[in-house]
């Protein structure tokens, strides 16, 4: 089966300008994820969508990220403005998991979008 | 979530058995073990997930002590393509936002 699809997989942009990514889970996953992983460290929770609707996002930085699955598939993730700390690899994640299962729910990785803030 | 502590590196040569520890002293009741897997310019992948004793499948072996403060992650005859970092990740098993990453173990295999 086709795995977590996301693009860009590069972008550079300079600080205080915008930058979206995207991503499209496996078909059929209803929990999707946003990770964000800076160079040297493990991935860090953003937010959480179940179908359309928002789980998690308590580790998003609310004033300038914002992300959005409208029809409870496809998913972006925006940064506006970009920081220089953000320069980091956005990865997207999604799992079967319905939240009422107590089977284990391995999430599958994207292979992210690299992003450097000058 | 239970804070787990890993070794920052390791190194191994070819064909050896490679042993990696965590550290879970806060372990609660409901939470399980799992190790996730990570290549350069991938996203991590998961590779085994335990609640106590052991476990095997065709990648690796976890073993859990009694206690459960601690698991090991064994990977059988090592190749050069197993130099990936490993996690070790605890939280409860149907919660879907268990995954918090710690800094992981960066395994370098020699040939």
């Amino acid at each position: 089966e086709a795995g977590v699809a996301q693009s860009p997989r590069y972008k550079i942009i300079e600080k205080r300008q915008s930058v979206a990514f995207w991503c499209n889970p496996i078909s059929g996953h209803a929990t999707l994820y946003w990770y964000q992983q800076i160079l040297g460290q493990g991935p860090k929770l953003l937010i959480q969508f179940q179908n359309n609707g928002v789980v998690d996002d308590s580790q998003l930085p609310k004033d300038r990220f914002s992300a959005e699955r409208l029809k409870g598939v496809d998913s972006t993730l925006k940064i506006q403005p970009a920081k220089l700390e953000d320069s980091a690899v956005y990865l997207c994640a999604s799992t079967f998991w319905t939240g009422h299962t107590s089977s284990y729910n391995e999430q599958f990785f994207g292979p992210g979008t690299r992003l450097t803030v000058l | 979530l239970a804070k787990t502590t890993q070794p920052i590196s390791m190194d191994s040569y070819e064909g050896q058995e490679v042993n990696i520890t965590c550290s879970h002293n806060n372990i609660a009741t409901n939470d399980y073990i799992t190790w996730y897997q990570q290549f350069p310019s991938q996203g991590p992948r998961f590779i085994i997930q335990g609640y106590k004793t052991k476990v095997t499948n065709e990648v690796a072996s976890l073993f859990i002590p009694a206690d459960r403060k601690s698991s090991t992650l064994s990977l059988p005859r090592v190749s050069l393509s197993d130099t990936a970092v490993y996690y070790c990740l605890v939280g409860v098993i149907n919660a879907g936002n268990m995954l918090t990453f710690g800094g992981g173990t960066r395994l370098m295999v020699k040939p």
